[in-house]
């Protein structure tokens, strides 16, 4: 079955510092990635997305993420955090008729 | 704002009730996506319609059963609640049929006494 995987449930860190939140899936089809930001109180927003093309994709607010296929992984990276990316973060994955998301990595950042 | 809509914000009723959810996707969206997220359960995907036909099912149950309707808006209808029905309820539209950038509303919160 398919599934996906958020390596941490919740992370702290200090303004400035790097961020990387991992995701994992198992599905051995072709699928598009997502990862979306639910900031406190307000609704879900996609981040940025990966359907096909180079694995390094740029989303807003200066987020990356890199999909390797041989890991099926889809990690996602900010070089420097701001107290406004305490959020919580889920990565998703479709395929043709479904879409998964992983259970939420919940970041705070402490100024 | 993503342009979606959802009523109402928070709904309480009892277990055995039956309650609607309303969803109003973005103007042009023509795919509705339905969501529940728990706790113990995340986010899951339920059902999702395109220009009135439904498209794709997850995980709903068979108590649960949405429609989409002419003016595209959509409804989700749970019916012999349980305690464990008990969630956030999430709609999110896109222009698109299958799996592309969603705008989500910003849910209805059903409590289940």
């Amino acid at each position: 079955a398919q599934s996906v995987s958020q390596h941490n449930h919740h992370v702290i860190l200090s303004e400035a510092a790097s961020l990387e939140l991992g995701c994992n899936y198992s599905y051995g089809g072709t699928v598009n990635l997502f990862w979306y930001v639910q900031y406190p109180g307000q609704h879900l927003q996609l981040l940025l997305k990966y359907f096909s093309g180079d694995p390094l994709v740029k989303g807003i607010k200066g987020f990356e993420a890199e999909f390797i296929k041989s890991k099926f992984s889809f990690n996602l990276r900010k070089p420097s955090v701001q107290w406004s990316d305490t959020a919580e973060y889920f990565c998703a994955v479709t395929s043709y008729d479904k879409v998964i998301f992983g259970p939420g990595t919940s970041l705070s950042v402490i100024p | 704002d993503s342009g979606v809509t959802q009523t109402p914000k928070h709904l309480i009723t009892a277990t055995g009730q039956r309650v609607t959810l309303r969803c109003s996707p973005r103007s042009g969206d023509l795919s509705v996506y339905w969501y529940q997220q728990s706790l113990d359960q995340g986010l899951q995907f339920l059902i999702q319609y395109y220009n009135g036909e439904e498209r794709a099912k997850g995980n709903i149950l068979e108590r649960f059963s949405a429609q989409q309707f002419p003016d595209l808006h959509s409804e989700l209808n749970l019916s012999s609640l349980e305690l464990g029905d008990s969630a956030l309820y999430f709609c999110a539209s896109s222009v698109v049929m299958g799996w592309n950038e969603q705008f989500f509303g910003p849910g209805t919160r059903l409590t289940v006494l």
